[in-house]
This record gives C-alpha cells, structure tokens and sequence, in this order.
C-alpha cells in the first residue's frame, strides 16, 4: 500500500529556517513526482511546486518561486520542503502528495501543520 | 498565469444529484481531476483524466470536460459525501492549478 508520511507539526518565530519532510513507502519513488500543496486556515489548495526524484527536476509554481525549495533524497525515499526565513504568512498546513503523469495527485499525506509567530 | 474557477457553494438534497463545476480557458485541452477534502482531512482523489474513478471511489462520482468547463457530478448524493471538492487541472504550459474549492451542503 502506497503511503507518505510526512513530519511532525512545527512552531517557529518569524525569521527561522524550516524543514518539513515527506517519506514514501510502499512504491517506486523514482518513477513518480512529489508535489507540495499548501493549504491556510480555512482557506483553499494551492499548488506551490514538484519534483521527479528519478532525475530532481523541480518545478514551482509563479507564487512560491523563490519562497522555498524543494528537494529529494533517493536513498531515503525522501522529498523535502524547506524555508530559509518564515513569515507569519507561512502559518499553514502543508501537504505532500504523489504525481502521476497525467497530472493527478492519486495519494496524499497527512499533511505537516507549520506555525510562524513571535 | 491560469486560473480555474468553482462556484463557493452548492446545495443539494439527500439522493438528488449535485453538479459542481470548474470553468478555465480551453480547460477541456487539459486534463481535469477532482479531489474531496473533509473537515480536518487530507484531500482524496475521487476523478482523474477528467471521468475516470480512482479504486474505492463509488460509482455515483463522475465527471466530465470539455471545452472551458469541467464538471463533477454526484448522483443519489448522500449525507457522507458533503465537504469541499477541488478541481485541478493539469497540462506541459499550465503545470499544475487549483481551483478555488467548492462547499457541498447535503441538506
């Protein structure tokens, strides 16, 4: 059974750096992409990037570009999300899930609660 | 960039059938999937490549696309199935987009 487990909840102050992850288990991790959904309080799915980690090409999407970086470690079957300074505004839970080719997400993690305040 | 818009809110009866849409530009060249989000619950997929249902997701989800919209459609809706439906679609130019989300009240 295809599953991704992804890290515990974060509490940080605005300024720190941050590194959630998402392990898979139970599939070839190479031969999919890892995308990474952030979802705000009470608010809607927003897709901010992917990658392949067959080969790590990475994508982002126009708004998180440059916000943060996406990552992969085949060895642990691993992706990674990771800030350099968190905002306030980066108050949210954040989901990994699996890509397919024809571009559905066919299986999500439980998602990693991230809190920014001071 | 591309946008995928839903309406925020639709409401349906108890065994009647709801349809919520997802409008963008030639959104029926892209492929469209659907996901359902319960409260306090990671999404799940319930249609992909516009009509196809993933294992374990009942017959009466389906959808459709074509031309600038894409439609889920549940039919003899029932209690369980009230919560937000996302559509998102997906093409080589548009990479991958949301839409806003859609509330399902079963009343």
């Amino acid at each position: 059974e295809v599953q991704l487990v992804q890290s515990g909840a974060e509490v940080k102050k605005p300024g720190e750096s941050l590194k959630i992850s998402c392990k898979d288990s139970g599939y070839s991790f190479t031969s999919y992409w890892i995308g990474w959904v952030r979802q705000m309080p009470g608010k809607g799915l927003e897709w901010m990037g992917i990658i392949y980690p067959g080969d790590s090409d990475t994508r982002y999407s126009p708004s998180f570009q440059g916000q943060v970086t996406i990552s992969a470690d085949k060895s642990i079957s691993t992706a990674y999300l990771q800030w350099s300074s968190l905002k306030a505004s980066d108050t949210a839970i954040y989901y990994c899930a699996r890509g397919k080719t024809s571009g559905e997400f066919d299986y999500w993690g439980q998602g990693t609660l991230v809190t920014v305040s001071s | 960039s591309y946008e995928l818009t839903q309406p925020p809110s639709v409401s349906v009866s108890p065994g009647q059938t709801a349809n919520i849409t997802c409008s963008g530009d030639k959104l029926g060249d892209k492929y469209a999937s659907w996901y359902q989000q319960k409260s306090g619950q990671s999404p799940v997929l319930v249609i992909y490549q516009d009509s196809k249902r993933p294992s374990g997701i009942p017959e009466r989800f389906s959808g459709s696309n074509s031309g600038n919209t894409a439609t889920l459609t549940i039919s003899g809706t029932q209690a369980m199935d009230e919560a937000d439906y996302y559509c998102q679609a997906w093409d080589s130019s548009t990479s991958w987009v949301f839409g806003g989300g859609t509330k399902l009240t079963v009343l």
